[in-house]
């Protein structure tokens, strides 16, 4: 089964509202990758976060890696109707993914 | 379109029936990827391919499960006597094969979705 867990597993907002999705792991995390899939799509990657503490941006979209390196967040700012869809977090571990449950983004107009 | 292709897209099954799936990844990647996702799950992962070398297969991959990368280019993914469990997202990612700690970025087909009735 997977190892790391994902929270909230759906969240629905309305557009114009901000919207966090968090990834626990027991374990340290070598590194942490996090990918979108819309609906009925495949996951499209977004980032990698290898550095404990980091933070990247990407225009809306903000990714921080724990100073344990146990858990990561995504945080979009003004979510927008096109922000819809699954977003996962993953450990890249030996060339493969360990993907997290995924949460699931419903915005409304 | 270059990106990776899989084939067919959807597969209708009766249960105790084999199916065979493929995926043809990016020309230039080394390594190519099968993952299984099931609804409200991310994806789990089955196996993975250094050109024609399989180097890992999960223990989610039973022995109904096979695949096959003979030339070190596309692949496929087999089933055989099919069970409703199987029913599932069968995902394929390729990536160029970059060691050496660099980030090796899996790029994901579109997937084959079988239903096992």
């Amino acid at each position: 089964g997977q190892q790391v867990m994902q929270i909230p597993q759906y969240q629905h907002v309305q557009e114009g509202e901000d919207f966090t999705t968090y990834c626990n792991s027991s374990t340290t995390l070598s590194n942490i990758q996090w990918y979108k899939q819309r609906p009925g799509g495949h996951p499209v990657f977004l980032i990698q976060l290898v550095k404990s503490g980091e933070v990247k941006k990407q225009k809306r979209l903000t990714f921080q890696f724990g100073e344990a390196k146990k858990n990561s967040s995504l945080h979009i700012t003004a979510t927008q109707t096109t922000d819809v869809g699954t977003y996962c977090c993953a450990e890249g571990n030996t060339d493969k993914l360990i993907f997290g449950t995924g949460t699931r983004l419903q915005v409304f107009p | 379109d270059t990106g990776v292709s899989q084939d067919p897209r959807h597969k209708i099954t009766k249960r105790g029936q084999n199916v065979t799936f493929r995926c043809d990844p990016i020309s230039e990647h080394n390594r190519l990827y099968w993952y299984r996702q099931t609804l409200g799950q991310g994806p789990e992962f089955l196996t993975y391919f250094q050109n024609e070398a399989q180097l890992e297969k999960s223990r989610l991959l039973s022995d109904r499960f096979s695949a096959e990368r003979p030339k070190g280019s596309f692949s496929t993914l087999e089933i055989q006597r099919t069970e409703q469990g199987d029913s599932a997202m069968y995902l394929c990612a390729s990536s160029l094969g970059i060691s050496g700690g660099e980030l090796d970025t899996q790029y994901f087909g579109p997937g084959t979705r079988l239903t096992v009735l």
